[in-house]
């Protein structure tokens, strides 16, 4: 148990369909950060999150739309996707400042695209 | 930007061998180096980790070496049991990128008892 936990673990959903995958973390961390986690393929950074405000957005496609309410909590709303989107995706959490670069994942959602 | 290669991508060992994986970057600037391990159905675990100006880590059956000149480090995994059964992520964090991690490509070891 890392203190980073993700809902829903599996999702299934159409290429219409829009949902949203939802992150927490519970170790007091102040950054958080979506991966895309692809078979044969280096884990790939989407977004950054420090103190609630985007800092980075890898050239992601604009049908990924991520949502940091506060330093606990980060959501990533998908719509109109595509079958190759089908992927896990962790979230991460770390404490920026003073030093610390570790960076905390949770158990990821399998996501799947039909 | 960051480039980090990892080798082999697949491994197999001995219940009670020594494992060895490497990866190499192409940042001289990078300046801390984790491991990860990520067992079926979960998400990477960190389980070491080495900053630029240290040589060498050890927490118990695992060490890392980091040679800065080269730009390679390594992950020692000694005793090996069936537990230590998984895939296996390096990572490099150039500083001038924030607290970008760029991995590498993963090797899978398998435990053999």
């Amino acid at each position: 148990e890392t203190g980073v936990t993700q809902t829903p673990r599996h999702l299934v959903m159409g290429m219409t369909n829009k949902k949203s995958l939802k992150c927490e973390q519970h170790l007091g961390h102040n950054a958080m950060y979506w991966y895309k986690q692809s078979a044969k393929k280096p884990l790939e950074l989407m977004f950054v999150y420090n103190f609630k405000e985007q800092t980075e957005n890898n050239s992601v496609p604009s049908r990924f739309s991520p949502e940091c309410p506060n330093s606990s909590h980060l959501f990533l709303h998908l719509h109109t996707l595509q079958p190759e989107d089908s992927a896990l995706y962790l979230c991460a959490s770390s404490h920026e400042g003073q030093g610390a670069y570790e960076q905390y994942f949770g158990p990821g959602t399998r996501l799947t695209v039909t | 930007g960051e480039n980090v290669e990892q080798h082999p991508s697949t491994l197999s060992v001995q219940e009670g061998d020594s494992a060895v994986i490497k990866c190499t970057y192409s940042d001289s600037a990078s300046n801390y180096f984790p491991w990860y391990k990520q067992e079926l159905g979960k998400g990477p675990q960190l389980i070491i980790d080495i900053r630029s100006n240290v040589g060498e880590k050890k927490d118990q059956r695992i060490a890392v070496t980091l040679n800065k000149t080269a730009k390679h480090f390594s992950l020692h995994i000694t005793e090996t049991q069936p537990e230590d059964s998984a895939v296996y992520f390096c990572a490099a964090r150039p500083p001038e990128t924030g607290n970008q991690f760029y991995f590498g490509t993963g090797t899978s070891l398998t435990v053999i008892p």
